[in-house]
Formats: structure tokens, C-alpha cells, sequence
């Protein structure tokens, strides 16, 4: 069945670092990918999608490539900050009424 | 406009009990899903509802069941609670339409003693 794989955490990080947390994915089809961030004590905000092979996502300084070639989809952001301190989830969807497959998450901690 | 609401926020509750959990999903939105993160884990689906009907389910026993509304609000019921059915139960809803994300509440913690 579809899977996703990301890397093990917790990532520690300073200040201004780049980042990148890489996913993988296995899929019967041609999915949605997806980073979703869980912040301390709250539920899930959708941080960046891509919907077809070589998509870009981007949002708050965070990006992802859709890469068919290597399933992959793979989180970068160039210089982190002490608030993208979360858990990173990347996930797929084959259909967008279809469940949403989830990696086991990425925590991220960004020291001053 | 308003987001994916979700009650109560903590529940605590004994094995063998049932447990029902709201949600009210953010407006225009037509698909309600419910997810089940255990601690320190991604969310499994549970069940979808589209239109007031069950659209798909995941790995979950029959003790989950679900309900959807006219307005598009939902629960999300568990009978015979288990100690391993503590976890935070999620709720999203979507808008209609190709390649959105759903949008989440920020979930009930269950606890089952």
C-alpha cells in the first residue's frame, strides 16, 4: 500500500542554519504530496502541497520539489528560526477526497 | 471566517466506557475526515464522510463509528473504550475542488484509564 518515510528526529538546528528533512514516498498512483507542521499543543496547518511531478511548493521560506523520478519530496528552508521549532509531517493524498497517508513526523528543534 | 472547531479539548475516560467527539468544520467545507495520532506518532485515517455519508475508512474495528450532519458538522463515536484508544483525535474538513489540503483542528486528547 502507499507509504511515506521521512527521516528520523528530533533535527537540533541553530539559528539561521539551512534545513532540509527528507521524505520519501511509495505510491499506486500519481498522489498529492504534502509538509504539514504540528506546533506544541495544537493540530495540523498545511505548510506547503505539490500536485504533479517538478511542482514547487513554497511558503514561509520553506520549499519542496515533487520528484517522481526519486519519489521523494524533500523539505529545505535556507535559513531556520527559533519559531519553526515543530514536528514536520510529510504526507500524500491519491485523490483529493481520498485519506491523507502520513509520515511519523520530523521534530525540529531551532536553538538561539 | 471560522476554522475546524473540535470538543471537548481533554477527555478522560474508563475502559468500557463510550466516548462521543465534535467537530464543526470550517465553512463552505463538505468532507469531514477523523485521524487518530498516537503520541509521538503520524495520524491514521479513520473514516471520511462526504455529504452526510461515510466515503471511506481506514484500518480502524467497527467500535469507531461516525456521523455527519446536515450543516457538515460531525462525531466521532467509540464504544468499549480500549487503554490503547488514548491518542489526540483530529478532525478536517475540505472545500470542494482539485489539490486542496485539508484543514485540522487542533484535536481532543483522550484519555483512557
Amino acid at each position: 500500500g502507499d507509504s511515506v518515510t521521512q527521516m528520523e528526529g528530533p533535527v537540533t538546528l541553530s539559528e539561521e542554519a539551512f534545513l532540509t528533512i527528507n521524505c520519501t514516498y511509495t505510491a499506486t498512483g500519481y498522489p498529492s504530496l504534502f509538509w504539514y507542521v504540528q506546533y506544541p499543543g495544537e493540530g495540523l496547518q498545511l505548510l506547503l502541497k505539490a500536485t504533479k511531478a517538478d511542482d514547487k511548493g513554497s511558503n514561509k521560506g520553506f520549499e519542496a520539489t515533487y520528484r517522481k523520478e526519486t519519489t521523494s519530496f524533500h523539505l529545505e528552508k535556507g535559513s531556520v528560526q527559533v519559531s519553526d521549532s515543530a514536528v514536520y509531517f510529510c504526507a500524500l493524498s491519491e485523490d483529493r477526497d481520498d485519506k491523507i497517508i502520513f509520515g511519523k513526523g520530523t521534530r525540529l528543534h531551532i536553538l538561539p | 471566517e471560522t476554522g475546524v472547531t473540535q470538543s471537548p479539548t481533554h477527555l478522560i475516560k474508563t475502559r468500557g466506557q463510550q466516548v462521543t467527539l465534535r467537530c464543526s468544520s470550517q465553512s463552505g467545507h463538505n468532507t469531514v475526515s477523523w485521524y487518530q495520532q498516537a503520541l509521538g506518532q503520524g495520524p491514521q485515517f479513520i473514516f471520511q464522510y462526504y455529504r452526510e455519508e461515510e466515503n471511506g475508512r481506514g484500518n480502524f474495528p467497527p467500535r469507531f463509528s461516525g456521523l455527519q450532519f446536515p450543516n457538515y458538522s460531525s462525531e466521532l463515536n467509540v464504544n468499549a473504550l480500549e487503554l490503547d484508544d488514548s491518542a489526540l483525535y483530529l478532525c478536517a474538513s475540505s472545500l470542494p475542488g482539485i489539490g486542496y489540503g485539508y484543514t485540522f483542528g487542533s484535536g481532543t486528547r483522550l484519555t483512557v484509564v
